[in-house]
């Protein structure tokens, strides 16, 4: 079972470019997160979705936006990359999402660095 | 503010036994999970608690006490394998999982 899959592994982006980093998850969850993780810091949610068709911000969602279209895939693009966005990107799905104590898995990461 | 603290870094020797602390402040509480995340690896589930008392699974063991704002995650019988971040999340009274910073525990042979 592949659980949640997430592409590139790594990436170096220019500063100004856009990139899109991609998740997918078979484990046909309701609920999908993006978190940044920095060193020192805790996970920061950037963006999350409770369910298909809907997303919602979290803590840092500044510079990034996301979509759901179906269950399986939740991207998150940065539109013009900045330095200060250099981080590891974990992607993160839990069953249900909402109202709910609800594990999260997370996927394998992407390692971004914008120059 | 809702804050999580945990010690940065611990050191600990392989066969001994380490407790790790979180304490919280959080707006509500509805439960608090321990993960492990090896260097360069996706965090990993390790443990829920919700009531208060200790929640023993196999070396590893997990204690809250909700009048305190207070957990601690208990590895026994260390082996080298779990030199990794333990990170402490407590979920808010709206659901929202606020995380700690996690620490760094070194396993010396």
């Amino acid at each position: 079972t592949a659980g949640i899959t997430q592409a590139p592994t790594s990436q170096i982006l220019a500063a100004g470019r856009s990139m899109t980093l991609r998740c997918t998850q078979d484990m046909r969850h309701n609920a999908m997160y993006w978190y940044r993780q920095d060193l020192g810091l805790g996970l920061r949610l950037i963006h999350y979705s409770n369910t298909a068709g809907t997303t919602g911000k979290g803590e840092v969602p500044d510079g990034y936006s996301v979509s759901r279209a179906n269950t399986d895939d939740f991207p998150l693009t940065l539109a013009s990359a900045v330095p200060s966005q250099t981080s590891v990107y974990f992607c993160a799905s839990a069953p249900q999402g909402t109202s709910v104590p609800d594990t999260q898995y997370f996927g394998p990461g992407t390692r971004l660095t914008v120059l | 503010g809702q804050n999580i603290d945990q010690p940065t870094e611990m050191t600990a020797t392989e066969g001994a036994i380490v407790q790790i602390n979180c304490t919280y402040q959080t707006s509500g509480f509805n439960g608090l999970f321990w993960y492990q995340q090896h260097a360069g690896e996706a965090p990993t589930f390790l443990s829920y608690n919700v009531l208060d008392g200790l929640e023993e699974k196999g070396r590893f063991s997990s204690f809250l006490s909700r009048s305190k704002g207070y957990s601690y995650l208990l590895l026994k019988e260390l082996q080298m394998k779990d030199s990794a971040s333990y990170l402490c999340a407590v979920i808010s009274a709206d659901y929202q999982l606020i995380w700690g910073a996690g620490t760094k525990l070194i396993i010396k042979p």
